[in-house]
């Protein structure tokens, strides 16, 4: 089955604490993306790769790391998390960066105390 | 970073009605996209269009990619009750510049009274 898989679903840490949340497709995609939705503003991409050791900015890229050291994976660094990066967060895969076949993870909830 | 003007924000309509969204940007995009967000999932994707004044259909759906390439709108007709949920628009450049970035509206809470 075509999925997109996050971890964790659910994440409670405390201010300076550094955490990965993996991403990982099966669908031998090569853009990925991550991206953290907060109420009233929408979605709000943070970085971008469009293929293995190829990354760029989003829209809001302070206060996070990337790596795309293989194809199906994108794991998302917060090297210090801050109240501020508490959000639902997804990651998302297309065949390319013309979003044909795009899919969405199932999401990760932050929580930063 | 850019914005996606996306209005409106919420719609209240009857089960039947046909409901029409938009977006407008200050940018021009090469692709405009439309997805769903149903309560507790991730969006999914449902109409993408690459060219300026393209017309697209998916079912009881029609988007359309403004011939300024700075303008789409979504419409539903016939809207069901499965309907309601958040609808987001997205702009990319993209297309042989080197800005393949997603920027997305603030979306639109659609409602249906069945």
């Amino acid at each position: 089955e075509a999925q997109v898989t996050q971890n964790p679903r659910y994440l409670i840490t405390v201010t300076g604490k550094k955490l990965t949340v993996t991403c990982s497709q099966n669908m031998n995609h090569e853009y990925m993306s991550w991206y953290r939705q907060d109420p009233g503003l929408g979605l709000r991409q943070i970085y971008y790769s469009m293929n293995v050791e190829v990354t760029d900015k989003g829209d809001v890229p302070e206060g996070y790391k990337v790596s795309r050291k293989e194809k199906r994976n994108f794991p998302l660094i917060l090297e210090s998390p801050s109240p501020n990066q508490t959000s639902l967060y997804f990651c998302a895969s297309s065949l390319s960066w013309v979003q044909e076949t795009q899919y969405f993870g199932p999401g990760t909830r932050l929580l930063v105390l | 970073g850019q914005q996606l003007n996306q209005s409106p924000q919420s719609m209240f309509i009857q089960e039947g009605e046909d409901v029409s969204m938009n977006c407008t940007s200050s940018s021009i995009f090469n692709t405009w996209l439309w997805y769903k967000q149903d309560p507790g999932e991730g969006p999914v994707l449902l109409i993408a269009l690459y060219k300026a004044g393209e017309l697209t259909s998916n079912g009881r759906l029609t988007a359309q990619f403004g011939i300024t390439r700075k303008d789409s709108f979504l419409n539903i007709s016939a809207s069901i009750p499965s309907d309601v949920g958040i609808y987001f628009c997205a702009g990319q450049e993209g297309s042989g510049g080197s800005n393949y970035k997603l920027t997305f509206g603030k979306g639109t809470l659609l409602t249906v009274n069945p």
